[in-house]
């Protein structure tokens, strides 16, 4: 399976401070993505960086690949309350047609 | 939740039962997916439909099938053959099943079987 594995899976952090996640998956991909699940919820888009590219920024988040490690990671900046969710990484297939999910980092942000 | 609905919402199934779970978009997508998350999981692919008329199997299709009629629904059928199906179902479209895109959520179906 070209599942990803998030690292850690459960995470609590102070309200203010930053929270780092990180994925790890197993063949070569094409892009990959981050999304956000709220308790009970569907999924959230958050970002995608493409293979070719190294680090990528959207307001608060900050998202870096390396593909030599077959790895990626996400920061959150400042956290707060409000970004309580799981994060799930999603890497392509080779042919382009599938997602797959990794298991997921559940964040609490403490007010 | 980005122009998707799933109905319904919560759903109780009694074994040996067969159950349809409704999955509907307005985005004009022509990609459509169908996941199953149990708890504290990552979501595992049921059925995936590229375009009307065609569909594939995820990684997880026994005891499913599905069907894809019209662009914009994509309904998923959870057979008694389904050994274990209570879990929380969500459906998904992007623009194209083929490259880059972002997925597009509904809000989920939670199935129970009692």
């Amino acid at each position: 399976s070209q599942q990803g594995e998030e690292d850690p899976q459960a995470l609590s952090i102070q309200e203010g401070e930053n929270a780092t996640m990180n994925c790890s998956y197993k063949t070569s991909i094409n892009n990959l993505q981050w999304y956000r699940q709220n308790s009970g919820r569907g999924l959230v888009h958050l970002i995608l960086i493409r293979s070719n590219e190294r680090e990528k920024h959207s307001g608060r988040l900050r998202v870096t690949l390396d593909t030599s490690k077959k790895s990626s990671s996400l920061l959150i900046t400042a956290s707060r309350a409000a970004d309580t969710a799981s994060y799930f990484c999603a890497t392509d297939s080779r042919t382009g047609n599938q997602f797959y999910f990794g298991t997921g980092t559940s964040l609490t942000v403490i007010p | 939740d980005g122009g998707i609905t799933q109905s319904p919402k919560y759903l109780f199934r009694k074994e040996g039962q067969n159950v349809t779970l409704s999955c509907e978009q307005n985005l004009n997508h022509d990609a459509m997916y169908w996941y199953r998350q149990d708890p504290g999981q990552g979501l595992r692919l049921i059925y995936y439909s590229q375009i009307v008329n065609d569909f594939q199997k995820g990684d997880i299709a026994e005891g499913y099938s599905v069907s894809r009629e019209k662009k914009e629904s994509f309904p998923l059928t959870v057979t008694s053959a389904q050994k274990n199906p209570t879990a929380f179902y969500l459906c998904a479209s992007s623009i194209t099943g083929l490259g880059v895109g972002e997925q597009f959520f509904g809000p989920g179906t939670r199935l129970t079987v009692l």
